[in-house]
């Protein structure tokens, strides 16, 4: 079944830890996103590509970085970890600019 | 720019109805509708492109008013399994990421 999967699912790291958040689908969508969300809020776009070797930055992004070298795969990347990350960050495709997106399970980051 | 939503939060008995409204300060290309119950992922309702049209989705609708660069999630005789928080997701022009609201938390009671 076409999917989006993201990993982990939860994860606690120490202040200072460089973190990659892994995100893949399935389904051949050329366009991807990340989105930050804290419990309750809105989302915050992160960052997105639309295409491999294609990646823009969002609102948030000064932060994290992301890479697109296979169309499947969109990871992010956290240089250095701080408890202002701790966040859910949820990632997202789309099959087209007309389409609605779906959406990972998410991962719930905790900074310590 | 942030689309704004309204209300923040609504809650309902079983049977009832309800709209939750999506509006812009800036001209609209798209609006999207997605749910997202406690603890997971926001889920996909629907998409309503510049034209002022109107969709459905079972007893959920939408309507799009390009001209008021807004929009409108009816729900009708809700059930249990409408609660969650709806997110409106906007598009100003054809080629830019969603940027969504803050949520409107909508509560079904029996």
């Amino acid at each position: 079944e076409a999917d989006i999967y993201q990993t982990p699912r939860y994860l606690v790291i120490g202040t200072g830890k460089k973190i990659t958040l892994e995100c893949s689908q399935t389904m051949g969508h050329d366009k991807m996103y990340w989105y930050q969300q804290d419990p309750g809020m809105e989302l915050h776009l992160i960052h997105y590509s639309y295409g491999v070797n294609s990646t823009e930055k969002g609102d948030l992004s000064s932060e994290s970085t992301v890479s697109r070298i296979r169309t499947e795969h969109f990871p992010l990347t956290l240089e250095s970890a701080r408890p202002s990350h701790t966040s859910q960050y949820l990632c997202a495709s789309s099959e087209y600019h007309q389409s609605g997106y779906t959406f990972g399970s998410g991962t719930r980051l905790t900074v310590v | 720019q942030q689309p704004v939503q309204s209300p923040q939060a609504v809650i309902l008995r079983e049977g009832e109805d309800a709209v939750i409204n999506c509006s812009s300060s800036k001209a609209l290309y798209s609006v999207h509708w997605y749910r997202q119950k406690h603890g997971e992922a926001p889920v996909f309702l629907m998409i309503l492109l510049k034209g002022g049209e109107q969709k459905g989705h079972d007893k959920i609708s939408a309507s799009f008013n390009e001209k008021k660069q807004q929009s409108s999630l009816y729900l009708t005789a809700s059930q249990l399994s409408y609660s969650g928080t709806y997110f409106c997701g906007t598009e100003h022009s054809g080629n830019t990421p969603l940027v969504f609201g803050k949520g409107t938390r909508l509560s079904v009671i029996a």
